[in-house]
């Protein structure tokens, strides 16, 4: 069965350091997604692509969080300058209808120290 | 602002025990329902996406229902075994549509002993 395959599992970074978080999506889905899950909150969004484009993003996705999607396969979450609370679990999520289910990586946790 | 609880927290029942656990929403503008079962070191699985009130869905043991109107979403899992012991998530989008955006609940941890 297709998956959505994140690198790394697990990135510990400095504050004030850049990390990109990478992912593959599913070949022919056309949606994707970031999500993270501090630990012992809810999971929460951060940003869907659609389209070679950001159509929608939440409040946590600041000037500090970009995405890209350079060459068809990778979709990328860069984050500038790493903060202490941005230490989460980050998935990325794919889909190919708007009325299926999301198809999730397995996850990056993010440590920074 | 889309709202979606989950209850109860956690829960513990022994093998071949019959459970369900509870998704609620608004049920002002309601476009979709998701349910995910996340295990422990994998990625959270779609289990259904439900959008008509009264919708009914099965997949082997777990099924779930939907009520739109009263705003809640229950989740039945038959006979339970050690191998359904997960965190279940529900979700909904709240971005005017019925994809896009998904709002989780906090999650339901079932374990289920032998």
């Amino acid at each position: 069965e297709p998956e959505v395959t994140q690198t790394p599992s697990h990135q510990v970074t400095q504050m004030g350091q850049e990390v990109i978080l990478r992912c593959v999506p599913i070949s022919n889905h056309l949606y994707f997604y970031w999500y993270r899950q501090i630990l012992g909150q809810k999971v929460e969004f951060l940003v869907s692509f659609y389209n070679n484009e950001i159509s929608e993003k939440s409040e946590i996705f600041d000037d500090q969080f970009s995405v890209e999607r350079p060459d068809g396969s990778n979709f990328t979450l860069k984050i500038r300058s790493t903060k202490l609370e941005d230490s989460a679990m980050y998935f990325c999520a794919s889909n190919t209808d708007r009325d299926y289910g999301y198809t999730f990586g397995s996850g990056t946790r993010l440590t920074v120290v | 602002i889309l709202n979606v609880e989950q209850s109860p927290q956690s829960l513990h029942v022994q093998e071949g025990d019959s459970t369900n656990f509870t998704c609620s929403f608004p049920s002002s503008n309601f476009y979709a329902l998701h349910w995910y079962r996340w295990e422990t070191a994998k990625s959270p699985e779609a289990l259904f996406v439900m959008t008509l009130n009264g919708d009914e869905k099965k997949k082997g043991r777990i099924s779930a229902t939907l009520n739109t109107k009263e705003g809640y979403s229950y989740l039945y899992i038959k006979g339970s075994q050690p191998e359904d012991s997960a965190t279940y998530l529900c979700a909904g989008p709240s971005g005017g549509t019925s994809y896009g955006k998904l709002t989780f609940g906090q999650g339901t941890i079932l374990t289920v002993h032998p």
